[in-house]
């Protein structure tokens, strides 16, 4: 079956710009993660969500990152006024149930210019 | 705070040699722990997970790994590495609060196979 997809692939922004970065999970799936791998480091817990509701936004870096779930599927990590820093393969996971085992997606590799 | 250190940036290896992966974990209580690949471009795909029980784990791929308490290791081997195996590994640890495993990876050892 299809696993976590993640759109665009690849995502490159000029400094200043807005970007939303989408995934869609695996059918079905109740919980949903956003991690942020940065070049030549392990991914950093982002934001959680199960079903709609978005219960720890703690690794959230800054006001700037917002994640939405509005019905409980597909998913999307907005970033206002991107800066260089933000540059990043953000990377979408999902599970069948709360507690279980994460399926990632193939990430979107932002670059910030 | 928990943490996991993986020592090794960079390991080389011959085709058909064997493979041990480092993993040491800093946690307050029992750890989830978990070890994934991710090849480039690709997402990453999970090898094996401790929970409890047994602390020989056996994973995907021929892998498997030793949970051991009392040196908080957590590492990952394989006895006859295949040049497939050529890709980047991280070890995690999923602290299991509220329901949730929020995973904190290590910096990843990315893993040459010679032919």
């Amino acid at each position: 079956g299809a696993g976590v997809s993640q759109s665009p692939r690849y995502k490159v922004a000029k400094r200043g710009q807005d970007v939303a970065l989408r995934c869609d999970p695996i059918s079905g799936h109740v919980s949903l993660f956003w991690y942020q791998q940065a070049l030549g480091q392990g991914p950093e817990f982002l934001t959680y969500f199960q079903n709609e509701a978005q219960l720890d936004k703690s690794g959230l870096p800054s006001d700037r990152f917002f994640a939405e779930r509005p019905e409980g599927s597909v998913s999307t990590l907005k970033i206002q006024r991107t800066q260089q820093e933000d540059s990043a393969v953000y990377l979408c996971a999902s599970t069948l149930d709360v507690g279980e085992t994460q399926y990632f997606g193939p990430g979107t590799r932002l670059l910030v210019l | 705070a928990q943490s996991v250190t993986q020592p090794d940036i960079h390991i080389t290896v011959s085709e058909g040699a064997s493979l041990e992966l480092r993993c040491n974990y800093s946690y307050g209580a029992t750890p989830y722990l978990f070890w994934y690949v991710q090849s480039p471009g690709q997402g990453l795909q999970l090898l094996l997970k401790y929970f409890s029980g047994d602390t020989l784990v056996q994973g995907i791929k021929g892998f498997e790994a030793e949970f051991k308490r009392s040196q908080s290791s957590f590492n990952l081997r394989k006895p006859s590495v295949h040049w497939s195996d050529a890709a980047e590994y991280f070890c995690a640890v999923g602290p299991f609060s509220g329901g949730y495993n929020k995973l904190i990876f290590g910096a990843g050892t990315r893993l040459a196979v010679h032919p």
